[in-house]
C-alpha cells in the first residue's frame, strides 16, 4: 500500500521567513495530493491540493510543488505570520478511473511554530 | 451549507462497553471517510462508505469495529467491548459525489476509555 514520509517533524521561523514541508509517497498510482492544517484540539483544515497533472499550484502565501518523477511534493509558506502555527499533514490518495474514490495516506505531521 | 457533524464530541467509556460514533455528511455529499488519529500521532485510514455500501474497509481492525451508512441518517461507527488503547480522536470525511473527492473533515470526537 502507499506509505508517506514527511519531513521535518518540527519547524521553527520567524514571522515572516518562510517554511517549507517535504513529503515522499511510494505508489506512483497516487495522483492527488492534499494538504491539511490541524490547529490544537480541532479538526484538519484543507489548504490547498494539487493533481498529478500539475507541477506546481499557488495560493496567496501557500504555494506546493509536486515532481512525479521523484515522488516528491512539498508544501511553501511565504511572510509566515504566527497564526499559521499549528500542525500540517501531507496526504496521497489515488483516483481510480472515473470514480471519486480516494482514501488519503497521511503523513506524519510537522509541528510549524512561527515566532513573532 | 453546514459542514460535516460529529456527534458526540467527548466520549467516555468505561472498559467493555461500547462506543457509538456518528457521523452527518455536508450537505450533497455521499461518502464518508473514518480516520482514528492516536494522541501526537498522524491520521490513519479505517474504512470509506457511501450510501448502504461499504467501499473500503482495510484499516479497521478486524475485531469490535465495525460502520455503516444507512439510507437515511448519519453514518456511525462503533466500538463493541472498548479497551484503553481505543482512546483516540475519530474523525470523519465527507466528498461529493463527483470531482477529485475533495475530503473536508468533522470536528471529531475524543474517545476516552477509562
Amino acid at each position: 500500500g502507499e506509505n508517506v514520509e514527511q519531513h521535518p517533524s518540527t519547524l521553527s521561523v520567524q514571522e515572516g521567513d518562510s517554511a517549507v514541508i517535504k513529503c515522499t509517497y511510494s505508489d506512483s498510482a497516487s495522483n492527488y495530493f492534499p494538504w491539511y492544517k490541524q490547529e490544537l484540539g480541532k479538526r484538519p483544515q484543507l489548504i490547498i491540493d494539487i493533481r498529478s497533472n500539475v507541477g506546481e499550484k499557488k495560493d496567496q502565501r501557500i504555494a506546493v510543488t509536486l515532481n512525479k518523477t521523484a515522488k516528491h511534493f512539498s508544501l511553501h509558506i511565504t511572510e509566515t505570520q504566527p497564526e499559521d502555527s499549528a500542525v500540517y499533514f501531507c496526504a496521497a490518495s489515488i483516483r481510480a478511473g472515473g470514480t471519486s474514490y480516494g482514501k488519503l495516506t497521511f503523513g506524519q505531521g510537522t509541528i510549524l511554530t512561527v515566532h513573532p | 451549507n453546514a459542514g460535516v457533524m460529529q456527534n458526540p464530541r467527548h466520549l467516555v467509556r468505561r472498559r467493555g462497553q461500547e462506543a457509538r460514533l456518528r457521523c452527518s455528511p455536508m450537505k450533497g455529499h455521499s461518502h464518508v471517510y473514518w480516520y482514528r488519529q492516536l494522541p501526537e500521532e498522524g491520521l490513519k485510514f479505517m474504512v470509506y462508505l457511501q450510501k448502504e455500501n461499504i467501499i473500503d474497509e482495510s484499516g479497521m481492525p478486524k475485531e469490535r469495529f465495525s460502520a455503516e451508512f444507512p439510507k437515511e441518517g448519519p453514518s456511525i461507527l462503533r466500538i463493541q467491548q472498548v479497551v484503553r488503547g481505543d482512546s483516540a480522536a475519530y474523525f470523519c470525511a465527507s466528498s461529493p459525489p463527483q470531482g477529485f473527492h475533495e475530503q473536508y473533515f468533522g470536528p471529531g470526537t475524543r474517545l476516552t476509555v477509562t
